[in-house]
């Protein structure tokens, strides 16, 4: 069974930093890309980053870009998001979500099958 | 980018009716050569994380029940619950996956009437 448990949530005042990990289990963690989604209180879903399975290919949505870091320990089984420069409108779950298996590492456009069950991420002073 | 749409923003149906949802991308996720429409439902319950339902437009994930169809093509899309239960409140999201960055429907809720 695909386990992926989130951690590193929490308060944290504006203009500040936090790293958000992720523990995978029950796949072969190393040949999936892996994705971070996040939620504000009572809103929709907002894609925010992705990597590819060695770690070399990272995209980013524009509202994070620069400020965000998605990375990976394969040896860990272990999904990361650094966030610097937080703002009141980062509040959020962010969930830490497994697409489908892609062949091609170097894309990969699969439907989003396994989410974690999230951590509040909530900036204020 | 490519904006989702859905309608309505929500609805209430009767124990056993039908109900229907509907969500337009602001430009086609049909990829042509492989004839796939890289498009999404899903289904979020309270305090729960969202479940994948239906991928490539109409692939019931396992596990699904057979009462949730979705069709659709290119930018039209239309997720259907056939006969709805009570287990079936929630906030319905289409995604595209088409392209980056990928992007959400705004959401629709679902209640008992």
């Amino acid at each position: 069974e695909v386990q992926l448990v989130e951690s590193g949530g929490g308060l944290v005042q504006p203009g500040g930093s936090l790293r958000l990990s992720c523990a995978a289990s029950g796949f072969t963690f190393s040949n999936f890309w892996m994705l971070w989604v996040r939620q504000a209180p009572g809103k929709g879903l907002v894609w925010v980053s992705r990597l590819n399975t060695d770690g070399s290919i990272t995209s980013y949505a524009d509202s994070v870009k620069g400020r965000f870091t998605i990375s990976r320990d394969n040896a860990k089984n272990t999904l990361y998001l650094r966030m610097n420069s937080l703002r009141a409108e980062d509040t959020a779950v962010y969930y830490c979500v497994r697409p489908g298996y892609c062949s091609d590492p170097s894309s990969c456009y699969t439907p989003f099958d396994s989410w974690g069950q999230g951590t509040l991420v909530t900036v204020s002073s | 980018d490519i904006v989702m749409t859905q309608s309505p923003d929500s609805l209430a149906v009767s124990l056993g009716e039908r109900a229907t949802i509907n969500c337009k991308s602001s430009q086609s996720v049909l990829y042509t050569s492989n004839n796939k429409n890289y498009f999404a439902w899903y289904q979020q319950k309270p305090g729960q994380p969202p479940k994948l339902l239906l991928s490539w437009a109409s692939t019931r994930e396992s596990g699904v029940p057979d009462r949730f169809s979705g069709s659709g093509s290119g930018a039209d899309f239309t997720l259907t619950i056939s006969s709805l239960k009570a287990e079936d409140v929630a906030v319905y999201y289409c995604l595209q996956y088409y392209s980056i960055p990928f992007t959400f429907g705004p959401g629709t809720k679902v209640d008992i009437k």
